[in-house]
């Protein structure tokens, strides 16, 4: 099945610790996003990656951190410096033809920190 | 910068009523794409419109995109429960059909049977 997994689904971390949320597909898209969602807020974009290797920041980057060493992954750390960082995290992919290029969610990762 | 703005952020409606959510973004765009994410879950991608004008349809969904390219619409005639969920109209980023997409607010659609 192709696809993108998240894990894991609900994730429970105390104040000050960084965690690392994963994102993985296997539908051999060059682009990977991701965005944070608060009720009401709609979808905000961290990070994004057109390609392995390289990447960009997004409208709210502060406090978050990202690689792309393989085509497949491209975790996302959020660490101590983010102020508010409880929130629904969702993981996209996309291809980077110029027709068809809609995105693909994972199931997202509910982060609660405390 | 560049903003897509999405009217209305909720609506509530009786089964069997219509649904429209409109969506306008600050630039002209290549294309716009349209997403439902239901209660609990993750966006899945609609449809995308291209053409100046055009006017695709879905079953009961019927969507627009606008002559000038900035503005579109989602409508749905007869709602159903299985309606419910968040809608959200997506743009891609000035000058190009590829790379990010700046999404709206969404339109949050409660349906009461």
């Amino acid at each position: 099945d192709g696809g993108i997994t998240q894990s894991p689904k609900y994730l429970f971390r105390k104040e000050g610790q960084n965690v690392t949320l994963s994102c993985e597909q296997n539908l051999n898209h060059d682009a990977m996003y991701w965005y944070r969602q608060d009720p009401g807020q709609g979808l905000r974009l961290i990070y994004y990656s057109q390609i392995v290797n390289d990447f960009q920041k997004g409208d709210i980057a502060e406090g978050y951190s990202v690689s792309r060493e393989k085509k497949e992954s491209f975790p996302l750390t959020v660490t101590s410096a983010q102020k508010n960082p409880t929130a629904f995290y969702l993981c996209a992919s996309s291809t980077r033809r110029e027709t068809d290029y809609e995105q693909y969610f994972g199931p997202g990762t509910r982060l609660t920190v405390t | 910068g560049q903003q897509v703005m999405q009217i209305p952020q909720y609506q509530h409606v009786q089964e069997g009523e219509d649904f429209t959510t409109y969506c306008n973004s600050s630039t002209t765009l290549s294309n716009i794409q349209w997403y439902k994410q239901r209660p609990g879950g993750h966006p899945v991608f609609l449809i995308q419109l291209v053409k100046s004008g055009e006017v695709k349809k879905q079953k009961r969904l019927t969507f627009q995109f606008g002559e000038a390219k900035k503005n579109s619409s989602l409508h749905i005639t007869a709602t159903q429960t299985t309606d419910v969920g968040t809608y959200f109209c997506a743009g891609p980023e000035r000058g190009s059909t590829l790379g990010r997409l700046y999404f709206g607010r969404g339109t949050q659609l409660t349906v009461w049977p």
